[in-house]
């Protein structure tokens, strides 16, 4: 158990619509990185916030967007939703430093049919 | 921008055999991580390492930085089933405060 949880693990829904994932990260840690990992590819590193600001933004659609509370537990929001969004999505956190160590949670993996 | 890239992208090998595979970049990382994951399941660290020839072993794992901090190599001695999984390196930039992951090598362990 890393320490970091997302909910929730399976989602289900509609080409157009939109959904919110859900992340808490391990206790102490400021950071949070959202990735998105489809079938049989790595790991596609989307957005990263540190203590509520956002830090770096990788490959992340307009579609998508996320943010970091002040309790910080982060959300991603991903909006009119297309097949091709379908894949699982991962959020790790870290305590920062040089290492920039991350611990992943579980994941959840998103359908759009 | 930096990229990671590891090899082989597959690997299939048996039970009992040695393997070693690669994360190489034109890019110097302050760190590098290898990270460990199993099917439908988070990355799982495995290891991180910092100075230019460190070499880290965890257990039949081990784990070399290179001496420019550009490329990594982990070697797995007697493979076994439980071995199998997706093996990610993620190179550290401190100024950027993010890492950088190659696309893995899937390795599969027959019994």
């Amino acid at each position: 158990d890393s320490g970091v949880t997302q909910t929730p693990k399976h989602l289900i829904t509609a080409t157009g619509q939109r959904v919110t994932l859900r992340c808490s990260p391990r206790s102490g840690d400021l950071s949070v990185y959202w990735y998105q990992q489809s079938l049989d590819q790595g790991l596609q590193f989307l957005i990263q916030y540190y203590n509520g600001e956002e830090r770096a933004k990788g490959n992340i659609l307009e579609r998508f967007s996320a943010q970091q509370f002040p309790d910080l537990h982060s959300e991603l929001n991903l909006s009119s939703l297309e097949l091709g969004d379908s894949a699982l999505y991962f959020c790790a956190s870290s305590a920062g430093g040089s290492y920039n160590e991350q611990f992943f949670g579980p994941g959840t993996r998103l359908t759009v049919l | 921008t930096q990229l990671l890239e590891q090899s082989p992208q597959f690997l299939s090998i048996q039970e009992g055999e040695n393997l070693t595979v690669y994360c190489n970049s034109s890019s110097v990382f302050s760190s590098l991580q290898w990270y460990r994951q199993e099917p439908g399941e988070g990355p799982v660290l495995l290891v991180t390492v910092v100075t230019g020839g460190e070499v880290k072993k965890l257990k039949r794992l081990t784990f070399q930085f290179g001496d420019a901090r550009k490329d990594s190599s982990l070697h797995i001695t007697a493979a076994q089933p439980g071995d199998t999984g997706l093996y990610l390196c993620a190179g550290a930039d401190t100024n950027a405060g993010k890492s950088t992951f190659g696309d893995g090598t899937t390795l599969t362990v027959k019994p």
